[in-house]
This record gives structure tokens, sequence and C-alpha cells, in this order.
């Protein structure tokens, strides 16, 4: 069965520099989260996308933006790049249905992840 | 403190033995996720759960709504399972999961 899919695995930045995070979501898929994992750390939600449109934002700093795009990939931007952003960025996607009992269900299938390093 | 709090965070134990990772969380759930993550880095979603009990091969996850926890036991630990398992979840009224701390799992032949 098709997953997530993430571009690039693994990705190395100077400071001040951009980086472009891609996300290909389960066909299907709506919903697109970001997720950023620093060492050590548990995973921080970013931001998502439902329909193209941002549903939630967390913790991601001004520096970062993000987009879902007409065939549901996303794309997170990440501009003047600091130490401190290196970490392990997860995408996530899910398809909302309604269960049996009329109750909505939006399991979340994770990407095997970009690991972004910057020196 | 955290609004997903997992025990342990280091568990080891000898092949074949039953492991229990537990999970409690402080806020209003509309579903809990168990995720394993290996050294590589990738998550895989294990379970999904808003009440009840699920099983998949040697894996079982528990979730008591009133209490506030659950628990994923693993069957017949296997060196393979070594790994660290998340508790997620995901808070009313919205959709993202928010993450407890992990438990890392190490069994040894």
């Amino acid at each position: 069965a098709a997953g997530v899919i993430q571009s690039p695995r693994h990705l190395i930045k100077e400071k001040r520099e951009t980086a472009t995070l891609k996300c290909y979501p389960i066909p299907r898929h709506d919903t697109v989260y970001w997720y950023q994992q620093g060492p050590g750390q548990d995973p921080q939600f970013l931001i998502s996308f439902y329909e193209k449109m941002q549903s939630d934002k967390g913790s991601i700093p001004d520096r970062f933006s993000a987009q879902q795009f007409s065939d549901y990939h996303s794309e997170l931007n990440m501009s003047s790049l600091e130490l401190g952003d290196s970490a392990l960025y997860f995408c996530a996607s899910s398809f909302f249905e309604l269960t049996v009992n009329r109750r909505g269900r939006y399991e979340q299938f994770f990407g095997p992840g970009t690991r972004l390093t910057v020196l | 403190k955290n609004e997903v709090e997992q025990s342990p965070q280091n568990l080891t134990a000898q092949e074949g033995e039953f492991i229990t990772i537990n999970c409690s969380y402080s806020v209003g759930i509309s579903a809990l996720h168990w995720l394993q993550q290996h050294p590589g880095g990738g998550i895989v979603s294990l379970f999904m759960l808003s009440s009840g009990k699920k099983k998949h091969g040697r894996l079982i996850a528990t979730i008591n709504i009133q209490e506030k926890h659950s628990s994923l036991h693993i069957t017949a630990s296997h060196p393979r399972d070594s790994a660290v398992y998340i508790c997620a979840v995901r808070i009313q009224g919205a959709q993202k999961l928010v993450f407890g701390q992990g438990t890392r799992l190490t069994i040894n032949p």
C-alpha cells in the first residue's frame, strides 16, 4: 500500500540558508501535518493543512512557512536557518471519515521523515 | 507538567518477557495513538484507540477513558521489538497530536 513520501530524506544546510521539505500524502488523504523532532526530544506539532487551507498551527517559527497544493502535497519552507533547526521533520497525513458510530476518524500515518542538519 | 506522561522511560527485558508500557494524560482527548520509532527515525503507527482494547499480533493496546490511561502490551517479546514506543493523543476539538516523551525498549536475546 502507498505510504506517505517525504523528500529529501537527508538535507545538510549552512546557517542562514533556506530549505524546502516536501511531503506527498497517501492517495485520498486530504490533511497533512508537520512535526519537528529535535535530538532526544519528542515530536512537536508545527502546522497542518486540510483541503489546502491551514487548519491548525503549533510552535512554528515565523521563519518557517508551509502550504498545501491542489494535489494535496505540502511543502515546508524554512528560511534563515539556525543551528537549532537541526531536527527530524515528520509529515503525516490523514483522511476524515465517519466511523460506523458516526464519530470522526483522523488516524494519522507518518512519513519516514527528513533529517535536516544545519552547520 | 506534560499533558502526556509515559512510564517507564527506559525498559530492558529478556526475549520472551511480557512487556507493559503505560501512558497517562491530563486533557480531554478524542483519540490516543501508540507509535513505534526505530533508531533510523521513521515512525510507524501501531494503534489508534478511542475506547476499549485493540490487538494486532503480539501487540495489545487498552485505554480507560475515565482514568485517562492507556497501556501497550507486548507478548512474547523479541529483540526486533526494540524501539522507542510513543504515546500520542489527539486533544478534543483539534487534529494535531501531542506526544509523550517515549519509552525506549530494549529486548535482549
